[in-house]
């Protein structure tokens, strides 16, 4: 079964800080990794995407890809209480259908 | 860019009615949507995958006579609740993937209250 597995958390970072988070993945075939941040009461936004192994940055967020290791993660730098949120991992397993599998996603709290 | 829309944001409706939720592509053509559902504290729950000009593919577990979907055109799917029950009350979003983008771009979701 495909699976993405994320830490439900809370994890609690104070302001300033790097906040790291993490996720694997169970299929080796995968191509297509995302990030969506997703506050109480809305929609999922997507923040980050990554192909390739290595990092991407965007601002204050690095995304790090490691396929030999199925895991991705994302780095929030310089942390602010506003990215208070859910974070949800998403794979694409199917390249060509775009459906995603989402992990359970992980709570992060930015204490001021 | 990549901007969904979904309508109407909030509905309450009472048991045994059906629903419709709209859902637009407004700045791009999306030749597949994905229908979610998302109960308090969960993650999303992936419903339905619709492609523009086919029937749509049902996950295991949601029964396709009760959420009817609807992807007519490249910019507009629908979803209908039929004979609404309280158990039905949640979150449903949509998302939209381009055959240019390999990000799914969600609309801001409708929340459905069944009395």
């Amino acid at each position: 079964q495909k699976e993405v597995e994320q830490n439900s958390g809370p994890l609690s970072v104070p302001e300033g800080a790097i906040a790291s988070l993490n996720c694997t993945y169970s299929d080796r075939g995968s191509q297509s990794f995302f990030w969506y941040r997703q506050y109480s009461g809305k929609s999922p936004e997507l923040i980050m995407s990554i192909y390739s192994n290595g990092d991407k940055e965007d601002g204050r967020f690095t995304a790090q890809l490691n396929k030999a290791s199925q895991y991705v993660s994302l780095l929030i730098r310089d942390s602010q209480p506003s990215d208070s949120a859910t974070y949800l991992c998403a794979v694409n397993f199917s390249g060509n259908t775009g459906k995603l599998i989402f992990g359970q996603g992980t709570t992060l709290q930015v204490k001021p | 860019g990549a901007v969904v829309s979904q309508h109407p944001s909030w509905v309450i409706c009472k048991s045994g009615t059906s629903v419709k939720i709209e859902c637009r592509s407004l700045d791009f053509q999306a030749t597949t949507m994905f229908w979610y559902r998302q109960f308090p504290k969960q993650s999303l729950m992936l419903m339905a995958t619709s492609n523009e000009g086919s029937k749509a593919t049902y996950e295991q577990g949601v029964e396709k006579d009760k959420f009817l979907i609807n992807h007519a055109s490249l910019t507009l799917s629908t979803l209908t609740v039929t004979s609404a029950h309280p158990e039905d009350s949640s979150f449903y979003i949509c998302s939209a993937k381009g055959d240019r983008l390999y990000e799914q771009y969600f609309g801001p979701g409708t929340r459905l209250t069944v009395t």
